[in-house]
């Protein structure tokens, strides 16, 4: 199956700092990414849709200016938690699309997960 | 009302059991079904996807659904200890549009 790269996959950083993440499709162009967010024993919490060339759009209640998404090619976006606080650890995870088979499977990374001191 | 209802479990089952996994919806517009396996500290991994109604198995793996009842199942057949794991369904209504998660289920499956 299509692969999805995330990176990376476990990041330690102080409070105040921010941290980018990045997540690749591998083998397909992926115009649409989509990222979660995801607490312990808990779904997936959609945060953003990210389309390529264009603004992210979030979901209710996700800071943009918290949690900045770039989608500058077909292949790569980013998600960079800015000014991290404590409260921001939690566990990442991109997914893509393979739209360019048409059937429009969703495929995930591996996750990232960010610990905020 | 959710879009997608999933039961959480926990659900324990013996090695070689046949496991039942189920998930609910309200939008009768979905088409597109998925079934994802998560392991603790790991994005989820595709393992079944449907399009429209009926059946479609893989190995181990069976899909079904049900359009009418606005029910999708995924079964497992000789359940082995590595397949426990969460169990995530989702589903969309077009290629093109967002998917919608169920909370997921815990599945042990003991040795």
């Amino acid at each position: 199956g299509a692969v999805v790269s995330q990176h990376p996959s476990r990041v330690i950083c102080k409070s105040g700092t921010s941290v980018k993440i990045e997540c690749r499709s591998l083998d397909f162009q992926a115009t649409t990414m989509f990222w979660y967010r995801q607490f312990p024993k808990q779904s997936l919490m959609l945060m953003a849709t990210s389309n390529e060339g264009s603004k992210a759009t979030y979901e209710q209640g996700v800071e943009k200016d918290k949690f900045l998404i770039n989608h500058a090619s077909l292949t790569l976006s980013t998600l960079t938690v800015t000014s991290a606080h404590p409260e921001d650890s939690s566990f990442y995870i991109c997914s893509a699309r393979d739209g360019g088979k048409g059937s429009g499977e969703l495929f995930f990374g591996e996750g990232s997960r960010l610990t905020v001191l | 009302q959710k879009e997608v209802e999933q039961d959480p479990g926990p659900l324990s089952v013996p090695e070689g059991a046949i496991v039942s996994l189920n998930c609910t919806y309200s939008n009768s517009a979905f088409q597109y079904f998925m079934w994802y396996r998560q392991y603790s500290r790991k994005g989820p991994e595709l393992l079944m996807y449907t399009y429209s109604s009926g059946n479609k198995e893989d190995g181990r793996f069976t899909a079904q659904v049900d359009k009418s009842s606005k029910y999708i199942s995924l079964f497992i057949r000789d359940s082995q200890p590595s397949d426990s794991a969460t169990y995530l369904c989702a589903m969309s209504v077009n290629t093109g549009n967002q998917f919608y998660f169920g909370t997921g289920t815990s599945l042990t499956v003991i040795p």
